[in-house]
């Protein structure tokens, strides 16, 4: 079965600094989907990016970056420029294209920016 | 505004009473999830339905019980709840299950105490 994994409980930067948020995740099929949700305190989890895996191309969006690396099956997030609204739990999920209906999330980071 | 309705947003209840969660999507998608979020722990996929009918139960106890009447609305009802069951209930919804990819839309969820 999947599995994600976020080792970085929790972060805390300053401010305009630059940070990454790691995901590790193992599957044993070719075709599978990643993703990355960002939590308020709001509650809703934010849909930021998905990434099937035939596509290793890095991508940006603003300030947000995405580094996927199957070598290492890691799908690392970057933040750069960090402002205190990007003070949320970032969550990495995977799903294998067969099943989309399993989709499984790593237990999550929370990321406070301090001004 | 996300796609994704929860209703009510927090809820209070006591061991013996008879709640239920109510999620609405009128983003035209076909599947419905519910998942439990406790205090540090990985979200826990809990129910999924699709085109109205339940295709996953977590092992979930059966004082949790879902309805989908249609494929807009999605249900959980709760009866003697234990404390341990207090939690952020989320929905979600995506497009059809096996076409694989796709993202989930997250509401903002129900937060559920139980004294």
């Amino acid at each position: 079965a999947q599995k994600v994994t976020q080792a970085q409980t929790e972060i805390s930067v300053v401010e305009k600094e630059d940070v990454t948020l790691d995901c590790v995740y193992e599957t044993r099929d070719t075709t599978y989907y990643l993703f990355w949700y960002k939590q308020p305190p709001s509650g809703e989890l934010v849909f930021l990016i998905r990434r099937n895996s035939f596509d290793e191309q890095n991508e940006i969006s603003g300030r947000y970056s995405w580094n996927f690396q199957k070598s290492t099956s890691s799908f690392n997030f970057t933040i750069t420029a960090s402002q205190v609204v990007d003070s949320a739990v970032y969550f990495c999920a995977l799903s294998e294209a067969v099943n989309n209906n399993d989709m499984r999330f790593g237990a999550g980071t929370r990321l406070t920016v301090k001004p | 505004e996300t796609g994704v309705t929860q209703t009510p947003r927090h809820l209070v209840m006591g061991m013996t009473n008879k709640k239920s969660l109510k999620c609405e999507q009128h983003l035209g998608h076909n599947a419905m999830y519910w998942y439990k979020q406790s205090a540090k722990k990985p979200l826990e996929l809990m129910f999924v339905y699709s085109l109205e009918e339940r295709v996953e139960n977590n092992s979930v106890p059966s004082r949790f019980s879902p309805e989908c009447p249609n494929s807009s609305h999605l249900f959980l009802h709760l009866h003697t709840l234990q404390p341990e069951d207090s939690a952020l209930y989320l929905c979600a919804s995506s497009q059809l299950i096996g076409t694989g990819g796709y993202g989930y839309t997250f509401g903002s969820g129900t937060r559920l105490t139980v004294v």
